[in-house]
């Protein structure tokens, strides 16, 4: 199965900073990863897949970069609404893996 | 609008078997397939299976093989997962989830709280 390692596992930020959240595939999975943002009491939900395509409604402060092995989420100018847990995902077949997440809280 | 709607939480005995429904709706539930999503604090997201909504045929994580089944009712737009022989390490939040583009989880189920104690 592909490991995926996120990093870091926790972040703290406020509201008007820009963030970096990478992850590593333990092989190369080309463009093949997605991003979710899941906050406290709901489910994931999508916000990038492809690498860097933005899904439907997402916000264009958020950008998604990488290929092969390393990929990282990029969000500008934090908003109060962006905090919760980030979590990546390769979809290069299965079985799908996902990153353990990393924990954007406010400072 | 896309919705997955989940049957509720659920408390049941170390042993027995449950099964979780998750009914789409909003869109034609046959043209997408389903996948299911294990939630837990010690192993955060693994993914369970998927299940073609159209054919009913599923294929499965290699460590579900055995506890997890995934069926389907098209008449009713419903997706099923059973989980059995349950243990305290099954007891987490279970998603549905829809499959989109290139295999990615576009939408997602509420989740279903399964807590297995004696």
């Amino acid at each position: 199965d592909i490991q995926m390692t996120q990093s870091p596992a926790s972040l703290s930020a406020s509201v008007g900073e820009t963030v970096t959240i990478t992850c590593r595939a333990s092989e190369n999975i080309y463009s093949y990863l997605a991003w979710y943002q899941q906050k406290q009491g709901k489910s994931p939900q999508l916000l990038v897949y492809n690498a860097k395509t933005l899904a439907e409604g997402v916000p264009s402060r958020f950008s998604g970069s990488g290929s092969g092995t390393q990929f990282s989420l990029k969000i500008n100018s934090l908003q109060p609404e962006d905090f919760g847990s980030y979590y990546c995902q390769h979809h290069y077949g299965t079985p799908l893996t996902f990153g353990a997440g990393t924990k954007l809280e406010l400072k | 609008q896309v919705q997955l709607q989940q049957s509720g939480a659920e408390l049941v005995r170390p042993g027995v078997s449950v099964k979780i429904s998750c009914k789409g709706s909003g869109y034609t539930f046959t043209d997408y397939a389903m996948h299911w999503v294990k939630q837990s604090h010690a192993k955060s997201l693994e993914w369970i299976g998927v299940i073609s909504t159209y054919y009913g045929d599923a294929s499965y994580n290699q460590k579900f093989k055995g506890k997890a089944t995934m069926t389907v009712d098209k008449s009713s737009s419903t997706a099923y997962m059973e989980l059995a022989r349950l243990t305290s390490e099954d007891s987490a939040i279970y998603y549905c989830a829809r499959e989109g583009n290139l295999v990615c989880l576009d939408y997602w189920g509420q989740g279903t709280t399964l807590t297995v104690s004696s």
